[in-house]
């Protein structure tokens, strides 16, 4: 079946302009995960969802970045007047459920953002 | 201090060797993942342990939940095992049960 899949996979935006970033899921993958990998160095949790309530928003970096999955399946993170430190590599996770060992994560390719 | 430590950060092997790349960490977990990134970008889950070994092939995982400390072994290394090997964690409370914490990762190259 299909993997999680993220779009676009390349965006180059203007400082200032707001970019917002796709991830499908696995289809009946019940969690959902936002990450941030800047280069050379390992991912950096965002936010993640359980269905499609928002379970933890901890690692948003500002109030400029959100995320939301209002369908419990397909989520979208935003970005607000963007900044040239938020350019990085910003990936996409799905699991069937929450939780220790049950659950293993599913990566998306990545949306890699720069922004000039 | 970061709370996932990987080592070494960078690894270089001849074919055939016998490599381990050691994980340690600071929290209390739930469960750990080996996940391998590869040269073009993409994350594939390798292993997730929450207490033992697991074996895949040539790749070994092994976790000490005492000791805070996590193993992955490759043996008879091979040029298409080179790529990043990330540790991650999940935490073991409430909400830190969903996400993940990485470490750095470790780049291993495997000469022919």
């Amino acid at each position: 079946g299909a993997g999680v899949s993220q779009s676009p996979r390349y965006k180059v935006t203007k400082r200032g302009q707001d970019v917002a970033l796709r991830c499908d899921p696995i289809s009946g993958h019940v969690s959902l995960y936002w990450y941030r990998q800047a280069l050379g160095q390992g991912p950096e949790f965002l936010t993640y969802f359980n269905y499609e309530a928002q379970q933890d928003k901890s690692g948003l970096p500002n109030d400029r970045f959100s995320a939301e999955r209002p369908e419990g399946s397909i989520s979208t993170l935003t970005i607000q007047r963007t900044e040239q430190r938020d350019s990085a590599m910003y990936r996409c996770a799905s699991s069937l459920g929450v939780g220790g060992s049950s659950y293993e994560q599913y990566f998306g390719p990545g949306t890699r953002l720069t922004v000039t | 201090k970061n709370e996932v430590e990987q080592s070494p950060q960078n690894l270089t092997a001849q074919e055939g060797e016998f490599i381990t790349i050691n994980c340690s960490y600071s929290v209390g977990i739930s469960a750990l993942h080996w996940l391998q990134q590869h040269p073009g970008g993409g994350i594939v889950s390798l292993f997730m342990l929450s207490s033992g070994k697991k074996k895949h092939g040539r790749l070994i995982a092994t976790i000490n939940i005492q000791e805070k400390h996590s193993s992955l072994h490759i043996t008879a290394s091979h040029p298409r095992d080179s790529a990043v090997y990330i540790c991650a964690v999940n935490g073991n409370y409430g909400g830190s049960q969903g996400n993940l914490i990485f470490g750095k990762g470790t780049k291993l190259s495997v000469k022919p």
